[in-house]
């Protein structure tokens, strides 16, 4: 079965970096994207940016341009995020969600979510 | 960038009732519109892709219709497992993607 085991809690200081994993597995990693989806304390959801699992290629949300970086390591089946400079609204549970490479575009399966908390 | 609004933002009706939501585009999406189900401490769950397809293992009595800017989430006989918030969710070609600001749904 499709699963996506992400990394536990942070608490980081304002300015730090946090870098957040998100272990594919039950299916074929190469073939799918992650997307990365924030929802700060009882807020929406916000989408941050998506990453190819094929090629690498990314496309994030141009509020976190520049602060924010996805990767993936296909030899893990892993996909990482990298959000830089931290600050407290930042504060807020973070997910990986598996999508599609072509249309129709949706997030069929979710990771457990990851709480980072920004503080100091 | 698209803009979605959601409404209302929270109901409250009784078990059986039928429940609709909508979602309203800034611009025309054609049929680029999810929805999710999202309860609390939960991760989000997909529902609804494309508008108006069911997902595989999603009961029947959710449905999804619209096209262009306006689209209607509907659930037709409101369950307890219900309770959760329900958000939509747009996409374009690149892909980027902006969700809406959610509906609460209660038990009266």
């Amino acid at each position: 079965q499709v699963q996506l085991v992400q990394s536990g809690a942070e608490v980081k200081k304002p300015g730090a970096s946090v870098k957040v994993s998100c272990k594919a597995s039950g299916y074929t990693f190469t073939s799918y994207g992650i997307s990365w989806v924030r929802q700060a304390p009882g807020q929406g959801l916000e989408w941050m940016g998506w990453i190819s699992a094929y090629n690498g290629n990314t496309n994030y949300a141009q509020k976190l341009q520049g602060r924010v970086t996805m990767t993936t390591d296909t030899s893990t089946s892993t996909a990482y995020m990298e959000l830089r400079s931290l600050r407290s609204d930042d504060t807020a549970v973070y997910y990986c969600a598996r999508m599609g490479v072509r249309f129709p575009y949706y997030f069929d399966y979710w990771g457990q979510g990851t709480l980072v908390t920004v503080s100091s | 960038d698209i803009q979605m609004t959601q409404s209302p933002s929270s109901l409250s009706a009784s078990v059986g009732d039928r429940v609709t939501i909508t979602c309203q585009a800034s611009q025309d999406i054609s049929n680029y519109l999810n929805w999710y189900q999202q309860k609390p401490g939960k991760a989000p769950k997909l529902l609804i892709y494309d508008a108006s397809n069911l997902e595989t293992g999603v009961p029947s009595r959710f449905s999804g219709s619209g096209s262009g800017t306006d689209f209607t989430f509907t659930i037709s006989s409101l369950q307890p497992e219900d309770i959760a918030t329900y958000y939509c969710q747009q996409y374009d070609n690149l892909p980027r993607f902006t969700f809406g600001p959610g509906t609460k749904v209660d038990i009266k």
